[in-house]
């Protein structure tokens, strides 16, 4: 079976630092990779997406970036972190298919102070 | 552009009584909408409740139903009768049908059930 599997579980780090979020999918290969970012009242949505290993197509600009160093490994990261970045990360996955169902991971709650 | 709205919650509802959760869309630049309900339990991950890609067909699982209206553009999550297990975050989603895995959320409808 799959799994996927997200860190931290929480973050509260300071406005100006550097931030690394991680997630690792196991028992599937070469799957869809995606971030999801919920700003506190705020909605779900995409800001990265990778099909293959070493490519991320961004999908909204928040000074964010990603990079998916290995199949089964997707980072979202940043040098300086900014206040409007707190809220609820989600990693998820899909097979490599139109209209294929998300898998998520249990999500990173960040809080920049 | 593209949105999705549903229910403003949160929604409190007794053991045993029916519920509806509203969904409506806007798909302006997605040519053949995909519509999805997920949901996160308490301390779970978000995960699929049901999905249907076709309009005027019905998707089912663990007692809901959705029924995606293209008159309409609506795609209410329904059941009939609600257990203290479904106490939970609902959203509702729009994907288009392409290989992105981009899906347009609404803001979530929390969902408790009174024993």
């Amino acid at each position: 079976a799959q799994t996927i599997h997200q860190w931290p579980v929480a973050e509260i780090k300071a406005v100006g630092s550097p931030l690394s979020l991680g997630c690792t999918i196991k028992g599937k290969s070469s799957p869809n990779l995606y971030w999801y970012w919920q700003a506190t009242g705020g909605t779900l949505q995409q800001l990265f997406y990778s099909i293959t290993v070493g490519q991320v197509e961004s999908v909204v600009q928040l000074n964010l970036s990603a990079s998916r160093p290995k199949d089964d490994q997707f980072i979202l990261s940043t040098e300086k972190l900014l206040l409007s970045h707190s809220g609820f990360y989600l990693c998820a996955w899909s097979r490599r298919q139109p209209n294929e169902r998300l898998f998520f991971g249990h999500g990173t709650k960040l809080s920049v102070l | 552009g593209d949105s999705v709205t549903q229910t403003e919650g949160p929604v409190t509802v007794s053991e045993s009584e029916s519920l509806i959760i509203n969904c409506t869309y806007s798909a302006t630049s997605i040519a053949y909408p995909n519509l999805f309900w997920y949901v996160r339990y308490p301390g779970e991950g978000l995960q699929l409740l049901l999905k249907v890609i076709t309009a005027g067909q019905k998707g089912s699982s663990r007692g809901f139903e959705a029924t995606y209206n293209k008159e309409t553009t609506s795609f209410h999550l329904q059941k009939a009768s609600v257990q203290e297990s479904d106490s939970a975050v609902y959203y509702c989603a729009l994907g288009g049908n392409y290989n992105q895995g981009k899906l347009i959320f609404g803001q979530g409808t929390k969902l408790s059930i009174k024993p």
